[in-house]
C-alpha cells in the first residue's frame, strides 16, 4: 500500500542518548516534513525538505537535524535527547503543485 | 505566535445535527485552507479544504466556508454521526512559502448517540 512509514512507532529513551527517527516514502512526493504533536499545542513544524538535497528549518528546529539524500527518506535526528522532546513525531509529504500533505502513523517518543 | 487558532477545545453534538467547527488565522497572506480529521493513534487525515479565491466548498456531508475579510473559517458536518468523533485540526498555508501547513490546536469532536 503506497503511502508513509515511520520507525520506529513508540520509543522511551535516556535523556542525552541519540535517537533517529526514520521516515519513508513511496509516492514519489517532492516535498516532505517533520511535525511534532503536544498536548494543547496542536502540531508544530520542526523540518521540512522541498525536495532531495534541500532542508528547512520549521517553527521548532533546535535540537532536531534532517537530511534528505534522496527522494523517498527523511530522517530526523535528536543529537542528545531531552524530555521536553517527549511528543508524537509525524513525517508528511507533498507532491509538486498540491496542497495536501499526507500523514504517517506517527512515532510516540517518551525521554526519560 | 499562533498564526491558526482554534478556540473551542472541544465541541459535543447530538448524532443527526450539525456539527460546526470555528478556526480563526492571522495572517492574510493565508491562500489556502485545509481540515484534518485525526483518530487517536493515527496520523492526520485530510478532510476538506478551500483556496482563498472561493467562499464555499462542499463535499458530502462536510462543507467549509471561507469569511476572508473576518480571516475566518468555519467546518459544518451534518448530519453528525458517532464515527465523526475525533479531533479536528484547521490549517492553512503560503503558496509561496513552501505549502508548509500552519496548523491550530484543534478542536476535540464528540458525537453522542
Amino acid at each position: 500500500i503506497a503511502g508513509i512509514t515511520q520507525a520506529p512507532t513508540s520509543q522511551i529513551l535516556a535523556a542525552g542518548r541519540r535517537m533517529t527517527l526514520r521516515c519513508t516514502q513511496d509516492m514519489r512526493h517532492n516535498a516532505m516534513y517533520w511535525y511534532r504533536q503536544d498536548l494543547g499545542l496542536g502540531l508544530r513544524l520542526i523540518h521540512y525538505s522541498n525536495t532531495a538535497g534541500t532542508t528547512g528549518k520549521g517553527e521548532v528546529p533546535d535540537g532536531y537535524s534532517v537530511s534528505r539524500a534522496n527522494t523517498d527518506d527523511f530522517p530526523l535526528t535528536l543529537a542528545s535527547a531531552v524530555p521536553s522532546q517527549t511528543s508524537v513525531y509525524f513525517c508528511a509529504s507533498r507532491p509538486s503543485g498540491a496542497n495536501v500533505l499526507t500523514f504517517g502513523a506517527g512515532s510516540r517518543l517518551t525521554v526519560l | 505566535d499562533q498564526q491558526v487558532k482554534q478556540n473551542s477545545p472541544s465541541l459535543s453534538v447530538q448524532e443527526g445535527r450539525i456539527s460546526i467547527l470555528n478556526c480563526d488565522y492571522t495572517n492574510s497572506m493565508f491562500d489556502y485552507f485545509l481540515w484534518y480529521k485525526k483518530y487517536p493513534a493515527e496520523g492526520p487525515t485530510f478532510l476538506i479544504s478551500i483556496s482563498s479565491i472561493k467562499d464555499k466548498n462542499e463535499d458530502g456531508r462536510f462543507t467549509v466556508f471561507l469569511n476572508k475579510s473576518a480571516k475566518h473559517l468555519s467546518l459544518h458536518i451534518v448530519p453528525s454521526q458517532p464515527g465523526d468523533s475525533a479531533v479536528y485540526f484547521c490549517a492553512a498555508s503560503l503558496s509561496n512559502s513552501g505549502y508548509a501547513l500552519n496548523f491550530g490546536k484543534g478542536t476535540s469532536l464528540l458525537v453522542t448517540p
